[in-house]
């Protein structure tokens, strides 16, 4: 199976936070995380490798992830404002290269 | 700071035609180019990449280009058939690993 992502929408309100969980393919310890918005593409927010950190981009500290033994990844969002309305996209891949990446089908939030 | 651009924001094609994408970029140092395509409700998939040694790439009807000199790279997809209807990104590979992505050209091909 590919890589699975929930939930596969949510509605949220400003100020709340939120929990995006993403399941990498069976063998992949590396997951990284994307936000997807209108005009702006896709911006990366950070990279997990067997349960660290490795890379991670320009998000406010509002942003941050985490990844368990299994490799399976979450990303959680605190205090949210009307602008993290996006598709949240995961990515896993083997310890290769950036273009052996394999992408969730993502988490569209919404955030009234 | 957008390092990697896609300027067109949308492109229509009639089927058969040739489809012409286009990407620039500020980093001499990206080591790897790479375009996914992306269909509505689904992730991106992996189309096609260029190493930064290599000035163009071909798979099928899929074709990249790179100019070095202009910082500049190409997607080529001849002849254009109504299923690549699709948002199709550029990416470049830094030496860290990280793929910095553009802002997407959205494909219409019209039968």
């Amino acid at each position: 199976t590919g890589v699975t992502q929930s939930p596969t929408h949510l509605i949220k309100t400003r100020g709340q936070q939120v929990t995006l969980s993403c399941s990498p393919i069976s063998g992949h310890r590396s997951v990284s995380w994307y936000q997807q918005t209108p005009g702006q593409g896709l911006q990366f927010l950070f990279e997990y490798f067997s349960e660290t950190q490795r890379n991670k981009g320009n998000f406010p500290g509002r942003f941050s992830g985490r990844q368990f033994s299994n490799s399976r990844s979450e990303m959680n969002v605190s205090t949210l404002e009307l602008g993290d309305s996006a598709l949240y996209l995961c990515a896993s891949r083997t310890s290769g290269k950036a273009y052996e990446q394999y992408f969730g089908p993502g988490t569209r939030l919404t955030v009234t | 700071d957008q390092q990697v651009k896609q300027n067109s924001p949308s492109l229509s094609v009639q089927e058969g035609r040739i489809s012409i994408l286009n990407c620039d970029y500020t980093n001499s140092m990206f080591d790897y180019f790479l375009w996914y395509k992306k269909y509505p409700a689904e992730g991106p998939t992996f189309l096609i990449s260029i190493s930064s040694i290599k000035d163009k790439n071909e798979d099928g009807r899929f074709t990249v280009f790179l100019n070095k000199s202009a910082k500049h790279l190409s997607l080529h997809i001849v002849p254009s058939q109504p299923g690549d209807s699709a948002v199709y990104f550029c990416a470049a590979e830094n030496q860290g690993g990280k793929l910095i992505f553009g802002q997407g050209t959205e494909l219409s091909v019209k039968p």
